[in-house]
């Protein structure tokens, strides 16, 4: 079973602040790393896949980049908003398997 | 509108007793997955099907089986075999296991012991 950890485990912050959390994953066998937005009482949403290193994605106020080399991703939100609370998940894909880690709770304070 | 259905969304087993959850998926989805979700843990993996009528192990597949015998379903037994299944179940699916394609997630079954 491959370790994937994401820190921190959970996070409060004011609307309008800008924040960011972290996802370590194994950095060989690499195929992807996901990012998906999971809200209470809802299914998990993707937000993200990435592949190459270096790459980054944007969409809207969220942002993402990935360094395969040394294992680890970054996911920003700039400007919170409190229908941003969530638990954001990372998901490394080694071959045809996914191994998830413990995910980054995320609440904003209006 | 396409997704992916889980039900019941709460169930409860007797010991001794296997238990069925129902996954359906209208995305058109080759490939399917079932996870498993305790306190603390993230989401792992008991199995997946990436075309109908075959599917493969995960890392905690004892004490559960499955079928695919068509595209839009995957349905997952708790045998009794199975120590410890209290937990929430996620079903998932994708386009194909070997594309680099998101995850699609049903909203998840809460199985308790009685």
């Amino acid at each position: 079973i491959l370790n994937v950890e994401q820190s921190p485990q959970s996070l409060h912050v004011q609307e309008g602040d800008s924040t960011n959390f972290t996802c370590s994953f194994p950095s060989s066998n690499f195929y992807a790393l996901h990012w998906y937005r999971w809200e209470t009482a809802k299914s998990p949403e993707a937000l993200f896949v990435m592949t190459l290193n270096g790459d980054e994605k944007k969409k809207g106020r969220i942002s993402a980049t990935l360094n395969t080399k040394e294992g680890y991703s970054y996911l920003y939100i700039k400007g919170s908003q409190p229908e941003d609370s969530a638990t954001y998940l990372c998901a490394f894909r080694a071959v045809n398997q996914f191994y998830f880690g413990t995910g980054t709770s995320l609440t904003v304070i209006p | 509108d396409g997704g992916i259905t889980q039900s019941p969304k709460y169930l409860f087993r007797k010991e001794g007793q296997n238990v069925t959850l129902s996954c359906e998926q209208n995305l058109n989805h080759d490939a399917m997955y079932w996870y498993r979700q305790d306190p603390g843990q993230g989401l792992r993996l008991i199995y997946y099907s990436q075309i109908v009528n075959d599917f493969q192990k995960g890392d905690i597949a004892e004490g559960y089986s499955v079928s695919r015998e068509k595209k839009e379903s995957f349905p997952l037994t708790v045998t009794s075999a199975q120590k410890n299944p209290t937990a929430f179940y996620l079903c998932a699916s994708s386009i194909s296991s070997g594309e680099n394609q998101p995850q699609h997630f049903g909203d998840g079954t809460r199985l308790s012991i009685l």
